[in-house]
């Protein structure tokens, strides 16, 4: 059974930064694609980051371009966001997501929450 | 890329079928046949129900479909049952991931 556990979450203030974490289980980590997806309160998910399932090619939205990065540690099965220059827009709940087909989400961790507020 | 479009709301009887629909654009959905669905229950992670606009996972009811017509998808349940009601997302791949704002399935 798949199962993705993201942690890390937190308040922070505008400017500052947090690292993010996501351990992986029950499937062959290091063929996957790997996705953040965030969620803010009362809308839709809203991709965020993806790395190929050897960590050597990343994608990035526009709205998190140059703050945030990812990574992944395929010997420990886990997945990072490092997020910085942390804004208020970015409040909302990061969850995890596995990809065995490049174009989908197919299992998605519990989430993991981040507020950015004075 | 703009947010997928859909409708707010829809809502059935148990028993009955459903449609929601999900618009794009020529760039996304009418480029590529690379539509998901999610659906999410209150206060849960989203939870993959339709891929690659027809297809489904394994362990999904089959009364849940999905079709694509030009830059509008469409997710379909049939027989409607209380624990369908949730959020349905839709989603499509064009170089990047883009999610449609949400409609909320109220089943009456």
């Amino acid at each position: 059974e798949v199962q993705l556990l993201e942690s890390g979450g937190g308040l922070v203030q505008p400017g500052g930064s947090l690292r993010l974490s996501c351990a992986a289980s029950g499937f062959n980590f290091r063929n996957y694609a790997m996705s953040w997806v965030r969620q803010a309160p009362g809308k839709g998910p809203e991709w965020v980051s993806t790395i190929g399932g050897s960590g050597g090619s990343t994608y990035s939205a526009n709205s998190v371009q140059g703050r945030f990065s990812i990574s992944r540690d395929n010997s420990k099965n886990a997945l990072y966001l490092q997020m910085s220059s942390l804004r208020a827009e970015d409040t909302a709940v990061y969850y995890c997501a596995s990809q065995e087909g490049f174009s989908y989400f197919d299992s998605w961790g519990q989430g993991t929450v981040v507020t950015v507020s004075s | 890329q703009s947010a997928l479009t859909q409708p707010a709301s829809v809502s059935g009887s148990p028993g009955q079928s459903i449609t929601i629909s999900c618009t794009g654009t020529n760039n996304d959905i009418g480029s590529y046949n690379l539509v998901s669905w999610y659906q999410q229950h209150p206060g849960k992670a989203p939870k993959l129900m339709i891929y690659e606009v027809t297809k489904r996972p394994s362990g999904v009811s089959s009364r849940f479909s999905g079709s694509k017509s030009g830059n509008t998808a469409s997710l379909t349940i049939s027989g409607l049952q209380a624990e369908d009601e949730a959020d349905y997302y839709c989603c499509s791949y064009a170089g990047s991931w883009v999610f449609g704002g949400g409609t909320k399935l109220t089943v009456l």
